[in-house]
């Protein structure tokens, strides 16, 4: 069966200091990939979605950043955070092809201080 | 361009009581569509999805949701809700090519009342 797992858990850093979350998806291959985050009380905004290796599409022009050096594995990062970028980060991937759900990891709570 | 409303921000219930969340979206062809429910500090957790067939869908946790084309509407239901129904639900709607994409709406908070 497939998993995804994401790390770490949480994580509170200053502002001005990098980031990097990362994302791995178990059983299964050429996954499509996503990240979200999820302000406080908000719904879901889509970052960044790929569709394999190396190839990454920006849906909100921002501080963020993400890559995707192997099939199964998905980086966000950033080179200075904001206060702006605190929030709930979660990964989804999906089975490519017509109009499958979406599976999501269990989500990053980062603090941004 | 697809987007779903979910015009209740906050519901509560008595347990044991009915349930009925709405949905409304908009998308020029037949959609996809999904309920997700998110407990707090946790991902998401596919409830149902309707990609075409019959129009009343069963999920998990005795949840079921009806898509009406009519109304453009995807509401989910639960004839009697547990306390442990308690969480944030989203309603979706796939979007771009093959539906590669899901555009959520804002989520509904629902409560318990014991």
């Amino acid at each position: 069966s497939q998993t995804i797992h994401q790390w770490p858990a949480t994580l509170v850093q200053p502002v001005g200091s990098p980031l990097s979350l990362e994302c791995t998806v178990e059983g299964t291959s050429n996954p499509n990939l996503y990240w979200y985050r999820q302000a406080a009380g908000r719904g879901l905004q889509l970052l960044f979605y790929s569709v394999g290796i190396g190839q990454i599409s920006s849906e909100v022009p921002q501080n963020l950043s993400a890559s995707r050096p192997q099939d199964r594995q998905f980086i966000l990062s950033s080179k200075k955070l904001l206060l702006s970028d605190s929030g709930f980060y979660l990964c989804a991937w999906r089975p490519p092809g017509e109009g499958y759900e979406q599976y999501f990891g269990p989500g990053t709570r980062l603090t941004v201080t | 361009a697809q987007s779903v409303t979910q015009p209740d921000i906050h519901i509560t219930v008595s347990e044991g009581a009915s349930l009925e969340l709405r949905c409304n979206y908009s998308y020029g062809a037949t959609p996809y569509l999904f309920w997700y429910v998110q407990s707090p500090g946790q991902g998401l957790q596919l409830l149902l999805k309707y990609f075409s067939g019959d129009t009343l869908v069963q999920g998990i946790k005795g949840f079921e949701a009806e898509f009406k084309r009519s109304q453009s509407s995807f509401n989910l239901r639960k004839p009697s809700v547990h306390w442990s129904d308690a969480a944030e639900y989203f309603c979706a709607v796939g979007a771009g090519s093959s539906a590669s994409k899901i555009i959520f709406g804002s989520g509904t908070r629902l409560s318990i009342r014991p």
